[in-house]
């Protein structure tokens, strides 16, 4: 167990809709990164908290959106869905502002299926 | 900018084989690097990291990698391969930037799928 809550674990959901996914961090952790698996793409990353600021952001789109709260557990906003958008979506978490040294720990993912 | 390239999509190994899964990295300054696997149906999870202390890394599992900066090189090993070692595994690089360790996540490879034969 990484100690990385994500909720919900599947999601389905029809084209145009909006979903927010959510995730609890491993307590003592300030950032949170979230990410797209896709079979096509891989491992993407989108976009990065740390403490409640956006830090650093990826391959994000404009139709996503991410926050970070005091209580430090962050939700992705996805709108507009497409059928493209059908992904696993895992959040991870690490100690430090930068990822590098401490290493990233992942909760188990939301499989979203957009139909 | 950094980035890794894992040799090889499927992997495929005997029961009490030698495993090896390569990966080669590209980093203008020196990286920290990790290997992660996932088994179906879960998350990540860390199976070791380099981050310049010791070149040979030894990680969960019997797992252990070696740092190669000639070769820009950290390919991951196992003596014995068990029927529990099927999954995917992702190398994945950090770079260390002017925040000490890169604040853009790690960026992974596209993941060896390893199976293993009875």
């Amino acid at each position: 167990d990484s100690g990385v809550t994500q909720t919900p674990k599947h999601l389905i959901t029809a084209t145009g809709q909006r979903v927010t996914l959510r995730c609890s961090p491993r307590s003592g952790d300030l950032s949170v990164y979230w990410y797209q698996q896709s079979l096509d793409q891989g491992l993407q990353f989108l976009i990065q908290y740390y403490n409640g600021e956006e830090r650093a952001k990826g391959n994000i789109l404009e139709r996503f959106s991410a926050q970070q709260f005091p209580d430090l557990h962050s939700e992705l906003n996805l709108s507009s869905l497409e059928l493209g958008d059908s992904a696993l979506y895992f959040c991870a978490s690490s100690v430090a502002a930068a990822g590098g040294v401490t290493a990233l720990h992942f909760g188990n993912g939301t499989r979203l299926t957009v139909t | 900018a950094q980035s890794v390239t894992q040799l090889g999509s499927h992997v495929s190994v005997s029961e009490g084989a030698l495993v090896l899964l390569r990966c080669n990295y590209s980093s203008s300054v020196p990286p920290y690097l990790f290997w992660y696997v996932q088994y179906p149906n879960q998350g990540l999870q860390l199976l070791l990291k380099y981050t310049s202390a010791a070149t040979l890394v030894k990680g969960i599992n019997g797992f252990e990698a070696e740092f190669k900066k000639s070769e820009t090189s950290f390919h991951l090993t196992k003596p014995s391969a068990h029927m529990s070692d099927a999954a995917e595994y992702f190398c994945a690089v950090s770079g260390v930037g002017t925040s000490g360790g890169g604040a853009d996540g790690l960026t992974f490879g596209k993941g060896t799928h390893l199976i293993i034969q009875p």
